[in-house]
């Protein structure tokens, strides 16, 4: 049992590039979450999925897009990357709702220069 | 306002020792509130979930206590290792709106 897998680890980017960030989990979860961790912050919740075809915004959903491939695979998108985009990005899952308990990947790095 | 504040920012503290680390919410009406460690790098991982009515609970060296009545918490931790070095992390659960509140963190390093 993987968890919950995030790829990449790390990702260096310029202003106005794009890119995905992938997240599965293995645990037959049915929600998924990305949030972002800033220094001195609280995790912040970006989207949320909380079953297979639905999304949902967070707190901080501007310049981000989310697609549920399917119910193990939830990914991230920045269409067009800015500076203050830069944070560590952490996938999560949990059985059912946010209530529950939250199993977190590892997170991704992403600095946009 | 929902809000985690916690305290210390940052601890440090010699291998073997014993600390309290505190979490004051303002989080209403409240669902649950878990402790969680987060290691250098990776991501955080759930130490303790108490709700409302549980008023301590024990995980190994770990021992969380809530006051519901004052909004508080609180994390000791027992004879410290090297390894109890990372960032704990109070979440509180906001009964309606199906929502999480994250507190910034307490940053611990245990010296040798």
């Amino acid at each position: 049992n993987a968890g919950v897998t995030q790829t990449p680890k790390f990702q260096v980017l310029k202003t106005g590039q794009s890119m995905t960030l992938q997240c599965a989990q293995d645990m037959n979860h049915n929600s998924m979450y990305w949030y972002r961790q800033d220094p001195g912050m609280g995790l912040r919740l970006i989207y949320y999925s909380a079953s297979e075809g639905t999304t949902d915004k967070g707190e901080v959903p501007n310049g981000y897009n989310v697609s549920r491939l399917n119910k193990r695979e939830f990914s991230l998108r920045l269409e067009s990357a800015a500076p203050s985009q830069t944070s560590v990005y952490f996938c999560a899952s949990s059985p059912r709702d946010r209530a529950r308990e939250q199993y977190f990947g590892p997170g991704t790095r992403l600095t946009v220069t | 306002k929902n809000q985690v504040e916690q305290s210390p920012q940052s601890l440090i503290i010699l291998e073997g020792k014993n600390c309290t680390l505190q979490c004051n919410y303002t989080v209403s009406p409240f669902s649950n509130l878990r402790w969680y460690k987060q290691d250098t790098g990776r991501g955080p991982v759930s130490l303790t979930i108490m709700t409302f009515s549980e008023n301590t609970k024990s995980n190994g060296r770990y021992t969380a206590t809530l006051d519901a009545d004052t909004k508080q918490s609180s994390l000791h931790i027992t004879a410290s290792q090297l390894s109890d070095s990372a960032s704990y992390i109070c979440v509180v659960s906001v009964t309606y709106g199906n929502k999480l509140v994250f507190g910034a963190g307490t940053i611990l390093r245990v010296k040798s």
